[in-house]
């Protein structure tokens, strides 16, 4: 199994750019998280996904990011246009519908997004 | 509001010794916590669940509390070891949705 795969690791763009941030959750995990994490505001839920449909996105920050999740396997975290303020490691997780009871999520690596 | 709070402050002890991390929450009613363990640039790690009609949970050298009176949860590491220094999050889950809500961690430093 190799996990939640993020990509890329590592972005830097310039502000106004769209970025576009992927993940492939683990194969049989029905449930998705996209994650902000900070130094100030520590690891914030944009929105997740149950079954590939978003149940809360009360998280995103405001319109300019976007989320999708067109299959099971994968899914596209989306900012246009990019800030400053945007810069963050932005994490997906995944995890069994029934895993908060046992096993947790499982993280990927998380995308380091740095907008200049 | 809604708060979930960790000592931000970093906990230094030595190694074999007991290491005890707390988890304070507001205006949440939890239906369970998680604890993860996070390491510099890598993703947060799950390492214990334990549901709000648990009072304890061990894990291995691990173990966790959950009090619903006092809205807080510790985390102890016994016979701590360099190796457990990390930062250690506590995540909070409400009803069914399975939406996990992080507190800021806590950083553990073990020394040798």
């Amino acid at each position: 199994d190799a996990g939640v795969i993020q990509s890329p690791r590592h972005e830097v763009t310039e502000m106004g750019q769209e970025v576009t941030l992927r993940c492939k959750p683990i194969s049989g995990h029905n449930s998705l998280f996209w994650y902000r994490q900070t130094m100030m505001r520590g690891l914030e839920l944009l929105i997740y996904f149950n079954n590939n449909v978003p149940i809360d996105d009360s998280g995103m920050p405001e319109d300019r990011f976007s989320a999708k999740m067109p299959n099971a396997s994968f899914s596209t975290l989306k900012i246009q246009p990019s800030e400053p303020r945007d810069s963050a490691v932005y994490f997906c997780a995944s995890g069994r519908d029934r895993a908060r009871l046992n096993y947790g999520y499982t993280f990927g690596s998380g995308t380091r997004l740095t907008v200049v | 509001s809604q708060k979930i709070e960790q000592n931000s402050e970093a906990l230094n002890i030595q190694e074999g010794k007991t290491a005890t991390l707390t988890c304070n929450y507001t205006n949440y009613s939890p239906a369970y916590l998680q604890w993860y363990r996070q390491d510099p640039g890598r993703g947060p790690v799950f390492l214990l669940l334990i549901r709000e009609n648990e009072k304890e949970k061990r894990k291995e050298r691990l173990k966790v509390t959950f009090d619903t009176t006092l809205k807080q949860s510790l985390f102890h590491i016994t016979a701590s070891q360099p190796a457990d220094s990390a930062t250690y999050l506590c995540a909070l889950g409400t009803g069914n949705t399975g939406k996990l809500i992080f507190g800021q961690g806590t950083t553990l430093q073990v020394k040798p």
